[in-house]
């Protein structure tokens, strides 16, 4: 199957810090992928959409000027947490949509952020 | 809207049969989605209904009926590892998953 790798796992920073997370696809090409956020006990959260080549689409109430989103190739998208609070503590998962398995996204393992 | 509707936690007895379910309004319908997800680890994929009927592996199967929106996804055998929560999403018309907020399962011995 198709495998996501996404790095860090998990990352402690200090506040007012920045902390980019990778998340790469390693054996498919990925035009499209997607950032999402959980909270515990909660469901995933999409915060953002990355399409290769172009600026990322945001959905409402996501701050696009602290959540930066790079998608400069079609194996990798980076999330950069700008200038991080406590209260962006939270878990950070991607996934990848093979563009060749239009039906399946293939999730990254995770970044465990805590901002202290 | 859309909505994505599943119970929010189910108990159930090592060995025995469970079904979650999960009813869905969503524009537009491009399949729906079983995950898996154990505490503090992404979703693993678990099954994709595109058609009505019973999708079966292993000790997993998923039903699907599109006219009424409506999933279930159905473990036998139960087993202590199987304690997770259980995402159900929807693809839309846009090709974007919505999901559900997850079914905690409890399995007890």
């Amino acid at each position: 199957g198709a495998v996501v790798s996404q790095h860090p796992s998990w990352v402690i920073c200090k506040s007012g810090t920045s902390v980019k997370i990778e998340c790469r696809s390693l054996d498919f090409q990925a035009t499209t992928m997607f950032w999402y956020r959980q909270f515990p006990k909660q469901s995933l959260m999409l915060m953002a959409t990355s399409n290769e080549g172009s600026k990322a689409t945001y959905e409402q109430g996501v701050e696009k000027d602290k959540f930066l989103i790079n998608h400069a190739s079609l194996t990798l998208s980076t999330l950069t947490v700008t200038s991080a609070h406590p209260e962006d503590s939270s878990f950070y998962i991607c996934s990848a949509r093979d563009e060749g398995r239009e039906t399946e996204a293939f999730f990254g393992q995770g970044t465990r952020l805590t901002v202290v | 809207g859309q909505n994505i509707d599943q119970p929010t936690e189910m108990t159930a007895t090592e060995g025995a049969i469970v079904q979650i379910n999960c009813t869905y309004q969503t524009s537009g319908f491009n399949g729906l989605f079983w995950y898996q997800q154990h505490a503090g680890e992404a979703p693993t994929f678990l099954s994709y209904n595109v058609l009505d009927g019973l999708e079966e592996k292993g000790r997993f199967s998923s039903f699907l009926s599109r006219s009424k929106g409506y999933s279930y996804l159905l473990l036998k055998e139960l087993q202590m590892k199987d304690s997770a929560s259980y995402l159900c999403a929807v693809m839309d018309s846009n090709y974007q998953l919505i999901w559900g907020a997850g079914t905690k399962l409890i399995i007890k011995p």
